[in-house]
């Protein structure tokens, strides 16, 4: 089983609301991501979690705020966010080591109004 | 600047005939190399994936090529089929897979 499943499929809110996108998977892996893709552009990576600690932020503003409760899950609230946050946000994992694959969830469409 | 570069935003190809999609890097730290595929409204699916200890790996009717000296990689599809009609993107890591950096993209349309 490869599958990473990602809710909510869609999710529009007002840039006063307060929301959070969910990622769950049960391959052990101890790696999780959250990706965000604009339209015609490639993945672009924001956090990376490794064994539920947070070990790369691309710089991402505050307004996106990881969360990693356990192994398996990985969260990311939003708030006060910005037209221009609208995107695909894609959850990934892949077990620690050398050589492993990432593999995606079908991501959480986002569109803030 | 882009590290992972894909200089052909789309590709057609004859069902049956070779696809041959291409990557450039610029980064010579970058040690390994997935290709992934991605139909629209999903996520990106893994196809295969090159370290570069390798020059070449096959699975199917997937192969993928890495010279080094170059900085490019190709994945040739072979045949071709309609299933096969996707955005293609390349993605590098330094790191042997913690930190991926994405090309971006070619669409790939093989006609019946």
């Amino acid at each position: 089983d490869t599958e990473v499943t990602q809710t909510p499929k869609h999710l529009v809110m007002g840039m006063t609301n307060k929301k959070s996108l969910k990622c769950e998977q049960h391959m052990g892996h101890r790696a999780m991501y959250w990706y965000k893709q604009k339209a015609k552009k490639p993945p672009e990576l924001m956090f990376v979690y490794s064994y539920e600690k947070l070990s790369i932020n691309e710089s991402v503003p505050s307004r996106f705020s990881p969360e990693c409760p356990n192994s398996s899950l990985l969260n990311l609230h939003l708030h006060a966010l910005q037209p221009e946050d609208s995107a695909l946000y894609l959850c990934a994992s892949s077990a620690r080591g050398l050589g492993n694959t990432i593999y995606f969830g079908e991501g959480s469409w986002l569109t803030v109004v | 600047d882009q590290q992972v570069k894909q200089n052909s935003p789309s590709l057609s190809v004859q069902e049956g005939r070779i696809s041959i999609l291409n990557c450039d890097y610029t980064n010579s730290m970058f040690d390994y190399f997935l290709w992934y595929k991605k139909y629209p409204a999903e996520g990106p699916t893994f196809l295969i994936s090159i370290s570069s200890i390798k020059d070449k790996n096959e699975d199917g009717r997937f192969t993928v090529f890495l010279n080094k000296s170059a900085k490019h990689l190709s994945l040739h599809i072979v045949p071709s089929q309609p299933g096969d009609s996707a955005v293609y993107f390349c993605a590098a890591s330094e790191d042997y897979g913690q930190n991926f950096v994405f090309g971006p993209g070619t669409r790939l349309s093989v006609l019946p």
